[in-house]
C-alpha cells in the first residue's frame, strides 16, 4: 500500500529534550516536506527535500532540523524543543513534476511542557 | 506571494444534500495548482480533488466536484448527496504549477479550513 508513516504518533516531553519525528514514504517520491498546523494558522512548511542530501528552509524553520539520507526518509529533529513547538506535524511527499498531489503522513501530536 | 481564503469556519447540511464550500485564492503566478484536502477529527489529511489553472474542464472525483472560475479567483468544493462520514474539515490549497527543480515552490499553501458538520 502506497503511504507515508510518520513515528511516533503522540509524544509528550518536556522542554529541552532533543527528539526525532520519523518520516517514511514507499512511493519512490523525490520531493518530500514538513509542516505544522496550528489553530487559526492553518499549515505552514518547516523544511522541504528534493533529493538526498538536498534539504532546504520552509517558512518556520528556527528549532528545527532535517536530514535527507536515504530518498524514502526524512526525519524531523528538535534538538531543544520549547512549548511553542506544540503542534500537530505532518510530514508529506509527491513525485517531482506538476499535477501531482501530495500525500500525507497521519501526523504526530506533539506536546511540549 | 500565494493567499487562499476560505470565509466560512463553520457549515451545517443535511445528510443527502449538496453543500458548496468556498475558496478564493490570490496569486500572480500563470500555472497554479488547487487542491482540496479533508481532515477527519482522526487528524489525518486526505487528498480529494485538483484542478490545474489551465485545465479547461471542472474537475470532478465521485461525489466531489470543483467549481473553478478563473476570472472570480475561486475554487469552491461541491459535495453533493452529504454522508455523515463527510463531517470533517476541509482546507483548500494551491500550489505553482512551474516547479523548479529545487524545489521552493512545491510548498502548498493552505487556507485556515472549514469545518463541515453533516446532520442526521
Amino acid at each position: 500500500e502506497a503511504q507515508v508513516t510518520q513515528n511516533p504518533r503522540y509524544l509528550i516531553t518536556v522542554t529541552g529534550k532533543k527528539l526525532t519525528v520519523t518520516c517514511s514514504q514507499n512511493m519512490n517520491h523525490e520531493y518530500m516536506s514538513w509542516y505544522r498546523q496550528d489553530p487559526g494558522l492553518g499549515l505552514r512548511q518547516i523544511y522541504y527535500s528534493m533529493n538526498v542530501e538536498v534539504t532546504d528552509k520552509g517558512d518556520v524553520p528556527e528549532g528545527y532540523k532535517v536530514s535527507r539520507k536515504e530518498k524514502r526518509n526524512f526525519p524531523l529533529i528538535l534538538e531543544s524543543p520549547s512549548p511553542n513547538q506544540t503542534s500537530l506535524y505532518f510530514c508529506a511527499s509527491q513525485f517531482k513534476g506538476q499535477k501531482y498531489e501530495q500525500y500525507f503522513g497521519p501526523g504526530t501530536r506533539l506536546t511540549v511542557t | 506571494a500565494q493567499k487562499i481564503t476560505q470565509t466560512q469556519p463553520g457549515m451545517f447540511v443535511q445528510e443527502k444534500e449538496a453543500v458548496t464550500l468556498d475558496c478564493t485564492y490570490d496569486t500572480s503566478d500563470q500555472s497554479y495548482g488547487l487542491f482540496w484536502y479533508k481532515q477527519p477529527s482522526s487528524g489525518e489529511m486526505i487528498f480529494l480533488i485538483y484542478q490545474g489553472s489551465y485545465d479547461e474542464q471542472n474537475a470532478t472525483e465521485g461525489r466531489y466536484s470543483l467549481n473553478f472560475q478563473k476570472a472570480r479567483k475561486s475554487a469552491n468544493l461541491v459535495i453533493s448527496a452529504s454522508q455523515l462520514g463527510d463531517s470533517a474539515m476541509y482546507f483548500c490549497a494551491m500550489r505553482d504549477e512551474l516547479l523548479n527543480s529545487g524545489g521552493s515552490n512545491y510548498k502548498l499553501t493552505f487556507g485556515k479550513g472549514t469545518l463541515l458538520t453533516v446532520n442526521p
